[in-house]
């Protein structure tokens, strides 16, 4: 099973400022990779697929980076909307399972 | 807009059974692979079990592994989980989800609570 890794565990941000969030896989995905949203109370929405592919209606500040094991994920300048918690999660075994990391929380500075 | 709606969870004694069901209004179900994910209260979201579009095609996770049963029935736009043997450890949010690997939307999900 690939494990997934993300860090830091919770991130303080001011609004307007970037975030950089960080995953890492134990075994290379290649850009099996997904990125997702969470608020509270609510279902996790999706981000980036592809590792840097904005899904749809998802805007121009979210953009996602990296290959093999290595994976970002940036907010270029944060809204109020955007803190949340983020997952990454990879798609690259099959069969599956698809593993995902423990989430980023990104909280107001 | 594609959505999915889940029901049937609830709580439920350790060893005992439930089924989820989950309702896609989208028009294109029988299109989609479908993936079954949880969430325990406050923690990380685990992948559980996944079903192709016809059904000939099903995986688990190990910690569900013979205990879970996905199933779909594409006529009513619907998908399924049988829970059986059901432990304190299962309980947690259960989102149903479309998609293959990438999961592009997900149901608000439905809580299970197994205790005694």
């Amino acid at each position: 099973e690939i494990l997934m890794t993300q860090s830091p565990a919770t991130l303080s941000v001011a609004p307007g400022e970037r975030a950089t969030l960080s995953c890492r896989a134990s075994h290379s995905v290649k850009t099996s990779l997904v990125w997702y949203q969470q608020k509270p109370g609510q279902a996790p929405r999706l981000l980036i697929y592809g590792a840097s592919t904005r899904a749809t209606g998802i805007p121009a500040r979210f953009s996602g980076s990296g290959s093999g094991t290595e994976f970002t994920l940036t907010i270029s300048s944060l809204q109020s909307e955007d803190f949340a918690v983020y997952y990454c999660q990879q798609y690259s075994s099959w069969p599956p399972p698809w593993t995902f990391g423990q989430g980023t929380k990104v909280e107001i500075k | 807009q594609v959505q999915l709606v889940e029901s049937g969870g609830g709580l439920v004694k350790p060893g005992g059974s439930l089924r989820l069901s989950c309702a896609d209004s989208g028009f294109t179900f029988s299109d989609q692979y479908m993936s079954w994910i949880r969430q325990a209260p406050g923690k990380g979201l685990e992948w559980v079990s996944y079903i192709s579009r016809t059904g000939n095609s099903i995986y688990y996770a190990d910690s569900v592994r013979g205990r879970f049963t996905i199933s779909r029935d594409n006529a009513k736009k619907s998908l399924y989980l049988q829970m059986n043997s059901l432990r304190a450890d299962d309980t947690a949010f259960y989102y149903c989800a479309r998609g293959e690997g990438t999961l592009t939307s997900w149901g608000r999900g439905t809580l299970v609570i197994v205790s005694s």
